[in-house]
């Protein structure tokens, strides 16, 4: 298995160009999420997924653009990209319901480093 | 919503000692804590998580804690080693809810 894979590694735009950033699984996992790292504030939740054709908006969705056609991709789309927008997004993916009584294990994907100037 | 602070943002150590990662939380209905060891240039990985009826739970070298009175909980690394150097993140969540709330992060060096 791949796992959760991430295209491009890294991506520079100009303020105004629009994006799609790919995440890809191959272990069949119903859930999939999107988030953004900056420096000193850990990661936060974009938007997300429980299955195709359902997504659901986390705790920075404003810019972003989801869609979830198949089980295996996530694509994130940056529609007009602004310099706030600079982060380092990474994918996520995991099993929904419980294993044991908790959530089954998020796998995250490498990450893409967006720079927008 | 759920907010988690964690403590403290960096942390040096020297190899062999033990190291203490602390986050607290502010949502009560939260029952899921997981750790995450992120390496520079990689995702978050898992390296243990806890639920709110376990009090502790160790891995090796590796244990967590939880007090869900005080609503805090805690990273405890034992005999740390150099590839133990890493960021590590807290974060909270309810049941099999996976919209994680992360805390910002501990930079951890174990120092040769």
């Amino acid at each position: 298995n791949a796992g959760v894979t991430q295209t491009p590694k890294f991506q520079v735009l100009k303020t105004g160009q629009s994006m799609t950033l790919q995440c890809a699984q191959d272990m069949n996992h119903e859930y999939m999420s999107w988030y953004r790292q900056d420096p000193g504030m850990g990661l936060r939740l974009i938007h997300y997924s429980v299955g195709a054709g359902i997504t659901d908006q986390g705790e920075v969705p404003n810019g972003y653009n989801v869609s979830r056609s198949t089980t295996e991709d996530f694509p994130l789309r940056l529609l007009s990209a602004a310099p706030s927008q600079t982060s380092v997004y990474f994918c996520a993916s995991s099993y929904r319901g419980l294993a044991g009584g908790q959530p089954y294990e998020q796998y995250f994907g490498p990450g893409t480093r967006l720079t927008v100037t | 919503g759920e907010n988690v602070e964690q403590h403290p943002s960096t942390l040096s150590v020297q190899e062999g000692d033990s190291a203490v990662i602390k986050c607290t939380y502010s949502d009560s209905a939260s029952n899921y804590f997981p750790w995450y060891k992120q390496e520079l240039g990689k995702g978050p990985q898992l390296i243990i998580d806890i639920r709110s009826n376990v009090g502790e739970k160790k891995d090796q070298r590796i244990a967590v804690t939880l007090n869900k009175t005080a609503k805090h909980f805690s990273l405890h690394i034992t005999e740390t080693q150099p590839e133990d150097s890493a960021v590590y993140f807290c974060a909270g969540s309810q049941g099999s809810a996976r919209q994680l709330t992360f805390g910002s992060g501990t930079q951890l060096t174990v120092l040769p």
